[in-house]
């Protein structure tokens, strides 16, 4: 079956550390996206990348980190610069840029 | 700026028709969609306007008027298990890229 994939669907990270999340698709999607969402919240977004190699920032990019080095993977990295990293972490793909995107399960990021 | 505007709650009883509104102001704007999310889990698409009027799927129907930035999600036949969050997004350009804003969401509980 094609989908996104994330893993782990729980993280812990203490304090100073980066976490890596991990977000991989088999839709054959250009584009992929990472969005925060804080309880009750809408979804904000941090990276975004049309194609391999290439990735921009969103609008809460600061304390973050992406790497688009295959197709299928879309790596998010929550250094320890993000003082406030706890959150849910969706990642999203789609055929291309700005068109219907598909979500992955999620990943909740908790603070020791 | 960007932004789109949403109800944050709305309350319905079962086997009723709930309508819930989307205004929006955008650049470059190419398409309207709505997405469902219950509660812990990951947005999944619904429906996607890109010209005016209609769309039904189903119990849900999604409608569009790009003269006025407004559009609006009508269920059905609500049943129980259609309480959760509604975000619609609009996919709009952004220098020369494009990417979809999201709204804060809309809860929708439906009652017995």
């Amino acid at each position: 079956d094609g989908g996104i994939t994330q893993s782990p669907k729980y993280l812990f990270r203490k304090e100073g550390q980066n976490v890596t999340l991990s977000c991989e698709q088999n839709l054959n999607h250009d584009a992929m996206y990472w969005y925060r969402q804080d309880p009750g919240q809408g979804l904000r977004l941090i990276y975004y990348s049309q194609i391999v190699n290439d990735f921009q920032k969103g609008d809460i990019a600061e304390g973050y980190s992406v790497s688009r080095e295959k197709k299928e993977s879309f790596p998010l990295t929550v250094t320890s610069a993000q003082k406030n990293p706890t959150a849910f972490y969706l990642c999203a793909s789609s055929v291309g840029i700005g068109e219907t995107q598909y979500f992955g399960p999620g990943t909740r990021l908790l603070v020791l | 700026g960007q932004s789109l505007e949403q109800p944050s709650e709305v309350t319905a009883v079962e086997g009723a028709i709930v309508q819930i509104n989307c205004t929006y102001q955008t650049s470059g704007f190419y398409g309207l969609s709505w997405y469902q999310q219950h509660d812990g889990g990951a947005p999944t698409f619904l429906s996607y306007n890109a010209l005016d009027g209609l769309e039904e799927t189903g119990r849900f129907s999604s409608f569009l008027s790009r003269s006025d930035s407004y559009g609006y999600l009508l269920l059905q036949e609500l049943q129980m298990k259609d309480s959760a969050s509604y975000f619609c997004a609009v996919g709009a350009s952004s220098g020369n890229t494009g990417k979809l804003i999201f709204g804060q969401g809309t809860t929708l509980q439906v009652k017995p």
